[in-house]
């Protein structure tokens, strides 16, 4: 099946700086990416939508301020947590959408605010 | 809105013991739904899906039925083996998004 890459897997920061988080179609042009947040023994939760070029699709609740989503190619699309802190402490998933409906997800990236 | 709920976790099982992994699921009309799956240290993969009542995904020896008289997607397995051990996913699509259950880990031993 086609491959996503999320970049980097895991990465610890301390409060109040900010972290990117890559996420990379490797094989395929991806229209929309997604972004989804975990909690421990929780279901993934949508955060956004992104199509490439143009701005990202918020859920509701979602700081669109401290999570900056970019999608500026059909193979990246990056999430920034802007000045992050311990409560933003959690595993990220991107998933990516190209010609047919089958969303591809990456490994995922575990956050740890300290 | 719509919704997934899963049986909690985690499933202890031996090695060709019988799964079943239920999954109901909350929402307005008849969304596709699907089953993912996460080994250790992996993104999640699907695993199988149905796009319409009635209608039985099966991928790797999993089968699941959409049962649109209960609103249930069970997944089950007749015989498991110790590389199915991972945390399963319930999904269902509302267009291009998906809503997640909250993941069953599946522990095998042998």
């Amino acid at each position: 099946g086609a491959v996503v890459s999320q970049h980097p897997s895991r990465v610890i920061c301390k409060s109040g700086t900010s972290v990117k988080i890559e996420c990379r179609s490797l094989d395929f042009q991806a229209t929309t990416m997604f972004w989804y947040r975990q909690f421990p023994k929780q279901s993934l939760m949508l955060m956004a939508t992104s199509n490439e070029g143009s701005k990202a699709t918020y859920e509701q609740g979602v700081e669109k301020d401290k999570f900056l989503i970019n999608h500026a190619s059909l193979t990246l699309s990056t999430l920034t947590v802007t000045s992050a802190h311990p409560e933003d402490s959690s595993f990220y998933i991107c998933s990516a959408i190209g010609g047919n409906t089958e969303a591809f997800f990456g490994q995922g990236t575990r956050l740890t605010v300290v | 809105g719509d919704s997934v709920t899963q049986m909690e976790g985690p499933v202890t099982l031996s090695e060709e013991a019988f799964l079943t992994i239920n999954c109901t699921y909350t929402a307005t009309g008849y969304p596709s739904l699907f089953w993912y799956v996460q080994y250790p240290g992996e993104g999640l993969q699907l695993l199988l899906k149905a796009t319409k009542a009635d209608d039985k995904g099966s991928n790797k020896g999993f089968e699941a039925t959409y049962r649109k008289e209960t609103t249930s997607f069970h997944l089950e397995k007749g015989s498991v083996q110790v590389s199915d051990s991972a945390v399963y996913f319930c999904a269902l699509s509302r267009g291009n998004k998906l809503v997640f259950g909250a993941g069953t880990i599946l522990r095998v031993k042998s």
